[in-house]
């Protein structure tokens, strides 16, 4: 089925240590973006892509990077993780070709606990 | 940005129709109104969009206020797997950054 896949499920990891993100997608969509949600909060968006060899900074990009080699992949690194973002994680691409008003399409999320 | 107002929670019996309303009073003229759900621990996925015509799909249907300062998702029956948290988005069309501004959305709760 075609989509967006992330991984790990889920995680826990020890402050200070580096942890990578993975998504793909296999829609051949131009653009990709990562959100954070918080407990009982909306989407907080941390790093996005409009296209391969492209990115660019959200809301909340602090303590993250990302990379987008390719069209399908777009990895979110967190270079020394803080409890701070204990969080769920999701990925989400678009086609971006009708300037706007383009579906975005979510994974199922990634949560991560940083102890 | 445009920023939309929500209820923070409804609720609705099965079976019946759901009227789900958001206030964008601020919003312009080259705003998209995108509607988005969040099933219980799933990913945010699409619903609707319109620009100023009444909008409908398989989902759901999006009616929208002649001057565009408020929306109103429909569910025309509600069944248990609508309860979600559902969210309205003003999204500009042709900007340079596509991503959605989440706020935190209506909490629907669906009784059987």
């Amino acid at each position: 089925i075609a989509g967006i896949t992330q991984a790990p499920t889920s995680q826990i990891l020890a402050a200070g240590r580096r942890m990578t993100l993975r998504c793909t997608q296999d829609m051949r969509h131009n653009a990709m973006y990562w959100y954070r949600q918080d407990l009982g909060l909306g989407l907080r968006l941390i790093h996005y892509s409009n296209t391969a060899g492209t990115t660019g900074k959200g809301e909340v990009p602090d303590g993250y990077s990302v990379s987008r080699a390719n069209t399908d992949d777009f990895p979110l690194t967190l270079a020394s993780a803080v409890p701070s973002q204990t969080s769920v994680y999701f990925c989400a691409s678009s086609a971006e070709l009708a300037g706007g008003t383009d579906e975005q399409f979510f994974g199922p999320g990634t949560r991560l606990t940083v102890l | 940005d445009a920023k939309t107002t929500q209820p923070n929670s409804m609720e609705s019996n099965e079976e019946e129709p759901v009227h789900l309303p958001c206030n964008h009073s601020t919003i312009s003229g080259t705003d998209y109104i995108h509607w988005y759900r969040q099933l219980p621990s799933q990913g945010p996925e699409y619903v609707i969009h319109g620009l100023t015509s009444n909008v409908n799909n398989r989902m759901a249907s999006l009616a929208i206020a002649e001057d565009r300062k408020s929306s109103t998702l429909i569910l025309h029956r509600a069944t248990l797997r609508d309860a979600a948290v559902y969210y309205c988005i003003l999204r500009p069309y042709g900007g340079s950054q596509g991503n959605l501004i989440f706020g935190k959305g209506t909490k629907l709760s669906v009784k059987p």
